[in-house]
Parts: structure tokens; C-alpha cells; sequence
């Protein structure tokens, strides 16, 4: 079975700065999806990031970029200029065939003003 | 206007009571799913159906049962309750393999 894993249960980071968020999962299958929610203190899940891993490019969303290193199985979140709304619960996923996610336990990310 | 709805948002019941959760959707979303998330484990999924006439166990649906009544609707059942059910849930539905899914706002279930 697929498994999803996020290393680091806390970080903190100063506004305006810039701060990157690890996961790693292990699976046999050569094509999937990867995702990155955020999870704010009103417990709605928002989609950050989505990556195919057939696609080499790395995937960008405004202030938010991944490092998708297929060999290694890791899919870090780099958040540039931190904005106190970014403060959250980041949850890494992982899309099996048959389109059912598999989360990481999460990590939850406080920005200081 | 919220597109993925789940009523109750906060529910609190006994030990041993029948509960039912339910999710509505106005995506026009064939595929929904059902999550429960608990501190420190993430979410994980307890069932899913494709369609009307598929549903599908997921990791964790021991003590649930789940209806997919029309298209847009998806409910799951505690049948008789038990504190270790205590946990936040999540409906989600989605277009297609490999496209984003689309979470209700959850709902705070409290088994005393």
C-alpha cells in the first residue's frame, strides 16, 4: 500500500520569508498525482498545488512551488513571502489509480508577524 | 454558495446510537468520498462510490455503512456508535481520476 510521509510535525516562519515543507511517499506505480491541501483553523480543506508525475516541470501556483524529485519520491511545498494567512495545517497527498488520496499526517505551519 | 454541503456540522451522541451523516454536491461530480481525520494521522478514507451503483470499501470502514442515494448525495452511517469514532469528517467528490477533490466543510462528530 501507498504511504505518505511528512516529516516534520511543526515549523514556524517569519513573515515575508520563505519556507519549504517536506513529504515523501513510497509507491510502485509510475503514473499519479500528487497534492498538496492546506487546512486553515476553520477546518476547511483548500487545495495549494496539484503535480502529474509524468510531468518533469515542476508545478507553480502564485507564491507556492514544489520540488517533485520522482527518483527520490519526495514532493516538498516551498511557500515564498509567508503571509500570516498561511498559517495552517499543510497535508501532503498521494493519488493511487482508481483516484483515492492517501494523506500524510500533516504539518501544521505558524507565520509570525 | 458552497458546492460540497454536509449536514450536521457538530454532532455530539451516545454510546451505542445510530447516526447518519450526509453530503450533498452541485459539482455534477460522479465520484464521492467519504474521510474521517483524527490528530496525527491525516485523513483517511472509510468508503467511496463512482456512481450510483458503485460503492467501495476504503482503509477504514469497519462500523460504517454508507448510500448513495442520487448522484449528488453520499451518506454514511455509524450503526451503533463508539467512542474511538470521535473524529472530524470529511465528504469530498471529483470529476475524474487524477483531478482535484473537493471537500465539504466537515463535520465535528462527538461520541460520549
Amino acid at each position: 500500500a501507498q504511504t505518505v510521509t511528512q516529516s516534520q510535525p511543526e515549523m514556524s516562519v517569519q513573515e515575508a520569508e520563505t519556507v519549504t515543507l517536506s513529504c515523501t511517499y513510497d509507491t510502485s506505480e509510475n503514473n499519479y498525482y500528487l497534492f498538496w491541501y492546506k487546512q486553515p483553523p476553520s477546518r476547511q480543506m483548500i487545495l495549494v498545488i496539484r503535480q502529474e508525475a509524468y510531468k518533469q516541470q515542476n508545478a507553480t501556483e502564485n507564491r507556492f512551488s514544489v520540488n517533485f524529485q520522482k527518483a527520490a519520491k519526495s514532493f516538498s511545498l516551498k511557500i515564498s513571502d509567508s503571509q500570516l494567512g498561511d498559517t495552517a495545517m499543510y497535508f501532503c497527498a498521494f493519488m493511487e489509480y482508481g483516484n483515492k488520496l492517501v494523506f500524510g499526517a500533516g504539518t501544521i505551519l505558524r507565520v509570525k508577524s | 454558495d458552497a458546492d460540497v454541503t454536509q449536514t450536521p456540522r457538530n454532532r455530539i451522541t451516545k454510546t451505542g446510537k445510530r447516526i447518519m451523516l450526509e453530503c450533498s454536491q452541485t459539482k455534477g461530480h460522479d465520484r464521492m468520498y467519504w474521510y474521517r481525520q483524527d490528530p496525527g494521522l491525516g485523513l483517511r478514507l472509510i468508503y467511496y462510490s463512482f456512481d450510483v451503483k458503485d460503492i467501495n470499501k476504503g482503509e477504514i470502514s469497519d462500523g460504517y455503512s454508507v448510500s448513495r442515494q442520487a448522484q449528488a448525495k453520499f451518506s454514511l452511517s455509524l450503526e451503533s456508535a463508539i467512542p474511538n469514532q470521535t473524529a472530524l469528517y470529511f465528504c469530498a467528490t471529483a470529476r475524474d481520476r487524477g483531478y482535484e477533490q473537493y471537500f465539504g466543510p466537515g463535520t465535528r462528530l462527538t461520541v460520549t
